[in-house]
């Protein structure tokens, strides 16, 4: 199985900076056949599912604000908030659809400084 | 647009099975395209892929094998809805459980969540 692992566990960010946020898988999800990462970033604020932010390692979801990106290949990866708004608080999650079973880093909260 | 609606017990007792469905709107449970996730989350084991099922020219599932022994995931074609069946559960299974649509091999849709908790 695949294990991804998130650092740091949590971060704190003044408004206006940017965020990273970090996800390693211990194997590639670069999938010969598509070229691409199969790797996906979500957002989850209380009591709500995951939100879906981005997939193939760095395409964004309709709808998400473009200070969300992400960049990587392989085994490790990155999610960036350029410029940190209020409503950017929550965990942030990391998940690979390489291969079954789909796993999930354990997540970083992400808050205002 | 998609809609998942689940609905099932919040309360389990130990040793016995938790069953939760998902209905769905807006697609077909036996889209050749699409496969049909349960996902759940606790604070201890975080967010925790369980399986699917999915549909091409017939079904086929894909467990976690931390649970692979005891779930199975059912579509209900006549209903347009999937089901999760945990067996033999123990307080280890008190989690909020998420059922999920994967599309393009994105899980854009997710079900509203519900809390099952695992006691006598």
């Amino acid at each position: 199985d695949i294990v991804v692992t998130q650092s740091p566990d949590s971060l704190a960010v003044s408004l206006g900076e940017k965020a990273t946020i970090n996800c390693r898988s211990s194997q590639s999800v670069l999938h010969s056949s598509t070229s691409k990462n199969h790797l996906a970033w979500f957002q989850q604020k209380p009591g709500q599912p995951p939100k879906l932010l981005i997939y193939w390692s760095s395409t964004r979801e309709s709808g998400v604000p473009d200070r969300f990106s992400g960049s990587g290949s392989g085994t490790d990866f990155t999610l960036s908030i350029s410029s940190l708004q209020a409503e950017d608080v929550a965990v942030y999650y990391c998940q690979q659809y390489y291969s079954p079973p789909y796993s999930f880093g354990q997540g970083t909260r992400l808050e205002i400084k | 647009q998609v809609q998942l609606q689940q609905s099932g017990p919040g309360l389990v007792k130990p040793s016995q099975t938790l069953s939760l469905t998902c209905a769905i709107s807006g697609d077909s449970v036996s889209s050749n395209v699409a496969a049909w996730h349960w996902i759940r989350q606790s604070p201890s084991r975080g967010l925790e892929w369980l399986g699917r099922t999915y549909s091409t020219s017939k079904w086929y599932n894909d467990y976690a094998v931390s649970v692979k022994s005891r779930i199975t995931i059912n579509p209900d074609t006549s209903k347009n809805q999937f089901s999760l069946h945990l067996n033999s559960v123990t307080p280890e299974d008190t989690a909020v459980y998420y059922c999920a649509r994967e599309k393009g091999q994105k899980l854009l849709y997710w079900g509203q969540g519900i809390l099952v908790t695992v006691s006598s």
